[in-house]
């Protein structure tokens, strides 16, 4: 059974500095690994998607890398924003299942 | 294109009561997906459907059901609601088996 970690549960910074979300998983043999936001109340918004055969990926300040070997994938958010506060969610599709396995989440507060 | 959207945001059920869900994508997606979120806890998958005709059984589909006569629409059904219900539930489309999830905005379901 796939098991996802996300640790700390919940992170507050000072705005400008950088973020660095960790998530681990049990089971290496994944298809990938999807970095999703969720704002209180609302649905997921994916921000990235990372193939099992990737090292990373990046999409303006975001940018995730993934090592499958040690069951690791980080998030770094560079300059934090007041509007990246959210809880930031990985989720685990494994090779041989459709469902993604969901990690508790990373509550981030950035503050003015 | 609206994406994925589901009705309705909120419902207070009486236990023993019936409902159905609703969820809807126009992106032409194969793929759709029932997921349930409990307070601290990650997503778990109830039911997904990988086509019109075909759905299939997730981690946690005692006491749902669903159907999927179209393309667009993906209903769960709870029959006899159980205060252990309570949950927000979460609709979401893929365009491929391990394409990155699009989810809708929830329902927040208390029974009481």
């Amino acid at each position: 059974k796939q098991e996802v970690t996300q640790i700390p549960a919940a992170l507050s910074v000072p705005e400008g500095e950088n973020l660095v979300l960790n998530c681990s998983f049990t089971d290496s043999a994944i298809y990938n690994l999807q970095w999703f936001r969720q704002d209180p109340g609302k649905g997921l918004t994916s921000l990235l998607l990372i193939q099992s055969s990737q090292r990373e990926q990046t999409s303006g300040r975001l940018n995730a890398s993934l090592d499958k070997s040690s069951g690791r994938s980080t998030l770094y958010i560079a300059a934090s924003q007041p509007g990246d506060s959210a809880t930031y969610l990985c989720a685990v599709r494994r090779s041989n299942d459709y469902k993604l396995s969901f990690g508790a989440g990373t509550t981030v507060t950035v503050r003015a | 294109n609206a994406g994925v959207t589901q009705t309705p945001k909120f419902r207070i059920l009486k236990i023993g009561q019936s409902m159905t869900l609703q969820c809807t994508q126009d992106m032409n997606h194969n793929y759709m997906y029932w997921y349930r979120q409990d307070p601290g806890m990650g997503l778990k998958l109830i039911y997904y459907s990988v086509g019109a005709g075909i759905t299939d059984k997730g981690e946690v589909p005692n006491g749902y059901n669903v159907s999927r006569s179209t393309t667009e629409d993906f209903p769960l059904r709870l029959e006899l609601a159980a205060p252990s219900q309570t949950s927000v539930y979460f609709c979401a489309s893929s365009y491929q088996s391990g394409g990155a999830q699009y989810f809708g905005p929830g329902t927040r379901l208390t029974v009481l």
